[in-house]
């Protein structure tokens, strides 16, 4: 696609249920990252992938956070045992430049833990 | 202290006027300068980088870089009310992980028709 796509748009789930959020990059573009948004807040980075190196997962919160990236294209973002806290906008972005390249956002999973 | 700070507004300013934003980062050895617009509900869109000292222009925009004060701004001309939106600026270190892309907490823009 010309963009980076992100699925589900929204998710609804039920404290203590895991779930996973997908995110597509643009094609070639071989950074890619995870942020968080609650209503309001800034952008909070989660992890980040660069090509075969080993992904920095700094930014997770908790090790209720985990992510995957395979075959540098598509990547998975899981969250275990939901709690409410986690609810928030997830953006993925992607970038063709690794270094001082610029990111180009997908629309976001909105997710709403109950 | 705070990575990326911005003032989070609301800056209101008069259509056809010149909104100034404003944005200071802690980590001097910063390369890559970047400011993103952000409507309500939608996912940020890059409006322009920016990793050289000085002015650099696109349209309306001019954003502005001074790494010696760690201070890059953003300029939007001719404001109008389509511009109202939440501006967030963001930094690449280059310390650690080189790459990773910091942001500030962004300024709620409106233009008042």
């Amino acid at each position: 696609g010309a963009g980076v796509s992100q699925s589900p748009s929204n998710k609804v789930t039920e404290k203590g249920k895991d779930v996973e959020l997908r995110c597509d990059p643009i094609s070639g573009h071989t950074a890619l990252y995870w942020y968080r948004q609650s209503l309001g807040q800034g952008l909070e980075f989660l992890i980040y992938f660069q090509g075969n190196s080993a992904p920095d997962k700094s930014g997770l919160p908790s090790d209720r956070f985990s992510a995957e990236r395979t075959g540098g294209s598509v990547s998975t973002l899981t969250i275990q045992r939901t709690q409410q806290e986690d609810s928030a906008v997830y953006l993925c972005a992607s970038s063709q430049i690794t270094s001082g390249g610029a990111k180009y956002f997908g629309a976001g999973t909105r997710l709403s833990v109950l | 202290q705070k990575e990326v700070e911005q003032n989070s507004g609301p800056l209101s300013v008069p259509e056809g006027a010149i909104a100034s934003l404003n944005c200071t980062y802690s980590d001097r050895g910063s390369q890559s300068f970047f400011w993103y617009r952000q409507y309500s509900g939608k996912s940020p869109e890059l409006i322009m980088s920016i990793y050289s000292n000085g002015d650099k222009e696109d349209g309306r925009f001019t954003a502005q870089l001074n790494k010696a004060s760690q201070y890059v701004s953003l300029l939007i001309r001719d404001s109008q009310p389509s511009d109202s939106a939440t501006y967030l600026c963001a930094v690449i270190g280059y310390g650690g992980a080189t790459n990773k892309l910091i942001f500030g907490t962004g300024t709620l823009l409106a233009v008042q028709p």
